[in-house]
């Protein structure tokens, strides 16, 4: 079973452009969350998704971020318009259908540098 | 969520039990306690969590207090590849959100 696949690894931008980053979940994992890790910094959560809906982005900046998880294909987080300060490692991690507890499991990251 | 204190830092000796602390006196009835850990520049991974009970599986042990108020995460024999920052997070997985709450962890030196 293959774990969370997250492309690109490594993704350069310049300032002004847009970065697209994307997350295939784990095999019959529904539910899929983005981190990011500032450097020298903690992990934050960002957003938490299902299929084709948005639970919490209370992460999430206000501007120029959004996600989405359509019900074909990986999951996206989007930045428009980057700037220095978005240049950190995006972590995507998935599970199972929430119950009583659960378990995520992180993909390798994709990190984000822009110039 | 509750809030987690750990340790900022520990050493271990290779081929020792490595046993890292945390204190969640605030926690409620229905969190659980979950522990992951990040090697340099990895996505982080899950460990093992619980609710009351200890558990063991094939990576460590969870011990909770009777309490709740504090647990204690156990690597038998820990080798250089344990060598991590590990994470003790509190939170609820039957609730509408299930974020998990990152603070600053205990970076574990296993030493040769």
């Amino acid at each position: 079973n293959a774990g969370v696949m997250q492309n690109p690894r490594h993704l350069v931008r310049r300032r002004g452009q847009e970065a697209r980053l994307r997350c295939s979940p784990m095999k019959g994992h529904s539910h899929v969350y983005w981190y990011r890790q500032l450097p020298e910094e903690g992990l934050k959560f960002m957003v938490y998704l299902q299929k084709e809906n948005i639970i919490d982005e209370s992460g999430m900046p206000k501007e120029r971020f959004s996600a989405e998880f359509p019900k074909e294909g990986p999951s996206i987080l989007r930045i428009q318009q980057v700037v220095r300060g978005d240049s950190a490692a995006y972590f995507c991690a998935s599970s199972e259908l929430a119950g009583a507890s659960y378990e995520q499991y992180f993909g390798p990251g994709t990190r984000l540098t822009v110039t | 969520d509750a809030k987690t204190t750990q340790p900022p830092s520990m050493d271990c000796a290779e081929g020792r039990a490595a046993n890292l602390p945390c204190n969640h006196s605030t926690i409620s009835g229905n969190e659980y306690v979950y522990w992951y850990r990040q090697i340099h520049s990895q996505g982080p991974q899950y460990i093992i969590h619980g609710l009351k009970n200890n558990e063991t599986n094939e990576m460590a042990s969870l011990i909770i207090t009777e309490d709740r108020k504090s647990s204690t995460l156990i690597l038998p024999h820990a080798t250089l590849r344990d060598t991590a920052v590990y994470y003790c997070i509190v939170g609820w997985g039957g609730g509408a959100t299930n974020k998990l709450i990152f603070g600053t962890g205990t970076l574990l030196a296993v030493q040769p």
